[in-house]
């Protein structure tokens, strides 16, 4: 299975900052990446797929990168709304795998 | 547009089988192009794939759950359904159905807690 690793596992961050997140994976999976957010009892949504491709509906604040084993998702601008936990997950294969998820607090 | 709603059992004791179906409502769950999926997610903890499907009946298992799984699908009623037998603690989850493109999930169903205890 592909392993994929995020860091910083958690952050706080204030409003309008530049927030970054950093996915890890254990092999070379081009750009089959995607991002989530999960808010709190709800299902997570899809935010960014094959890296960079922003999902419809979603800010433009929200920015996918990288390719190969490491991948970034930036948030320029964080608003209200943005606090929440995020997620990558591989598509390169089966198992799809997921990381471990990034929470974003209020600082 | 497409919606999902998961159905099946809140409360579970050990070494049953878990069933659950996903209801697809808005459209049709047979185009050529659409995946459907379950995930879960243990309380507190991270997101796990447990399998997709296609309306063709071509199917795509974790490993890891292989020999519990089985996946399926009724397109007469736009619905899938899991099956998981010998369930444990360890399959306490709020389990989620999802589609469509085959490699991401860009539909979500608001999820079923699943608790597993004697």
């Amino acid at each position: 299975d592909i392993q994929m690793t995020q860091s910083p596992s958690s952050l706080s961050a204030s409003i309008g900052d530049r927030v970054t997140i950093t996915c890890r994976a254990s092999q070379n999976i081009d750009s089959y990446l995607n991002w989530y957010q999960q808010k709190p009892g709800k299902a997570p949504e899809l935010l960014i797929y094959v890296a960079s491709s922003l999902q419809s509906g979603v800010p433009l604040r929200f920015r996918g990168g990288g390719s190969g084993p490491d991948f970034t998702l930036t948030i320029t601008s964080l608003q209200p709304e943005d606090f929440a936990t995020y997620y990558c997950q591989q598509s390169y294969s089966t198992p799809w795998t997921f990381g471990q998820g990034t929470k974003v607090a209020i600082k | 547009q497409l919606q999902l709603q998961e159905s099946g059992p809140g409360l579970m004791k050990p070494s049953e089988t878990l069933s659950l179906t996903c209801t697809v409502s808005g459209g049709s769950m047979s185009r050529s192009s659409y995946y459907w999926g379950w995930i879960r997610q243990p309380p507190g903890k991270g997101l796990e794939w447990i399998g997709s499907i296609h309306y063709s009946g071509d199917t795509y298992y974790n490993p890891s759950l292989k020999s519990r799984l089985t996946v399926s699908v009724v397109t007469s009623k736009n619905q899938f359904s899991l099956s998981l037998t010998s369930v444990t603690a360890a399959d306490t989850a709020v389990y989620y159905c999802a589609g469509v493109p085959f490699r991401y999930f860009n539909l979500w169903g608001p999820g079923i807690l699943v608790t597993v205890s004697s």
